[in-house]
């Protein structure tokens, strides 16, 4: 049974290039989170997708950033162009809504290195 | 504006004891309190919620607290063994509601030594 799926597990660019990354979730889950984590933040939400529809956006940093969920089973993060300050682990999360609680399973995530 | 503060400095015990680690937080009424688990180089991984009406709830070696008066969470591990060695992170659920996003800790770091 296969979890929440990230590609690449590392990227190294240089500044100014474009960055895409990519989250397939678990079948059947209905929400999507892309997250960036770093030492001194801690996880920040950056978007969030309900049914495949961005629900809240204001954890993007700027209009360098801009994600994608063309389908239920295929979301995208774009960065371009692309920072030293970028630099950050990238998760993936999926949850299935209800009404009750969300706990969220989480990608092996994306370690972006930008120079 | 919402505060989530965990225990910043790392905790160090000995194998066998109990650790017991701390979640605050402010300005914020969550229907739900989470307790996630992280390895180095790897995501979050959930063990466990307790909702607001809960006073404590346990799974396996696993005991959670929450006292919304205080507005705290009490995450124990007990019988501490050095697999347990990782960073936890808590997070405050919202529950119910358009906007379901999660506040998250900055995490403790705990070290079970043998």
């Amino acid at each position: 049974d296969a979890g929440v799926i990230q590609s690449p597990r590392h990227e190294v660019t240089e500044m100014g290039q474009e960055v895409t990354l990519r989250c397939k979730p678990i079948s059947g889950h209905n929400s999507l989170f892309w997250y960036r984590q770093t030492m001194m933040r801690g996880l920040e939400l950056l978007i969030y997708f309900n049914n495949n529809v961005p629900i809240d956006d204001s954890g993007m940093p700027e209009d360098r950033f801009s994600a994608k969920m063309p389908n239920a089973s295929f979301s995208t993060l774009k960065i371009q162009p692309s920072e030293p300050r970028d630099s950050a682990v990238y998760f993936c999360a999926s949850s299935f809504r209800t009404s009750g609680a969300n706990e969220q399973f989480f990608g092996p995530g994306t370690r972006l290195t930008v120079l | 504006s919402q505060k989530i503060e965990q225990n910043s400095e790392a905790l160090n015990i000995q194998e066998g004891k109990t650790a017991t680690l701390t979640c605050n937080y402010t300005n914020y009424s969550p229907a739900y309190l989470q307790w996630y688990r992280q390895d180095p180089g790897r995501g979050p991984v959930f063990l466990l919620l307790i909702r607001e009406n809960e006073k404590e709830k346990r799974k396996e070696r696993l005991k959670v607290t929450f006292d919304t008066t205080l507005k705290q969470s009490l995450f124990h591990i007990t019988a501490s063994q050095p697999a347990d060695s990782a960073t936890y992170l808590c997070a405050l659920d919202p529950g119910a509601g358009n906007n379901r996003k999660l506040i998250w800790g900055l995490g403790t770091s705990l070290a079970v030594n043998p």
